[in-house]
């Protein structure tokens, strides 16, 4: 299966302040996902970002909070921005995964962000 | 709108018993697909099974195993002889199964297993 690395692994912010992490994967992938996983819930779908085009936003997320770049077929970066303690979540990068079938995905370890 | 619902919220075992983690979904689909991911402690997401809804068969893998059943629309997932390498948060999730390449996952809430030695 695809391996994803993912960083920072965590990270203590300061309220206002903005981040970006990073996903890198081990083979091509047309589209990379980013989730967002608040304290004891479950995966919420940021964006899909694809090469070469725009990010594709789910509801509630916006480009100005979360911009995302994808610069090639490997590798994507989100950026949390103007954080506040509301924003203090794991973020995962996942991409579909085909050796492991149709739609199922594999996933970063994630990164935990704390903001103060 | 597709929903899957996990209603155990947090159970605890003892070591070496048997747990059952219900799964209950919605979807208009008449192909979807169905999965299991584990979270352990150390947070990363692992695939455990991706089941077709035209596959009712249940499936047995080691210690897991997963009983789909249409008419209930559940896909349950039994842990038998349970071991502390269990625990983790597991996650039950959907997708449609339609032609036009990747579908959207919806995720259940999780449930969080402790295997108490």
């Amino acid at each position: 299966s695809a391996v994803i690395s993912q960083k920072p692994s965590r990270d203590i912010c300061q309220r206002g302040t903005s981040l970006t992490i990073q996903c890198q994967v081990d083979s091509q992938v047309t589209m990379m996902f980013w989730y967002r996983q608040q304290p004891g819930q479950s995966l919420t779908l940021i964006a899909t970002a694809n090469q070469g085009s725009e990010a594709t936003y789910e509801s509630g997320f916006v480009i100005d909070k979360f911009p995302i770049s994808r610069p090639n077929l490997t590798f994507s970066t989100l950026t949390v921005s103007n954080m506040s303690p509301e924003d203090s979540s794991i973020y995962l990068c996942s991409v579909e995964d085909p050796l492991l079938g149709a739609n199922v995905l594999t996933f970063g370890a994630g990164s935990r962000l704390t903001v103060l | 709108a597709q929903k899957v619902t996990q209603a155990q919220t947090e159970i605890s075992v003892v070591e070496k018993e048997d747990v059952t983690l219900d799964c209950v979904y919605e979807t208009r689909d008449t192909t979807y697909y169905l999965f299991w991911y584990k979270q352990p402690p150390s947070g990363e997401l692992v695939f455990l099974i991706r089941r077709n809804s035209f596959d009712e068969q249940n499936e047995i893998s080691g210690r897991y195993s997963w009983n789909f059943q249409k008419s209930t629309s559940s896909f349950n997932f039994t842990i038998t002889a349970s071991q502390v390498v269990d625990s983790a948060v597991y996650f039950c999730a959907l997708t449609g199964g339609g032609s036009g390449g990747y579908q959207k996952v919806t995720f259940g809430t999780g449930t969080k297993l402790q295997v108490i030695p």
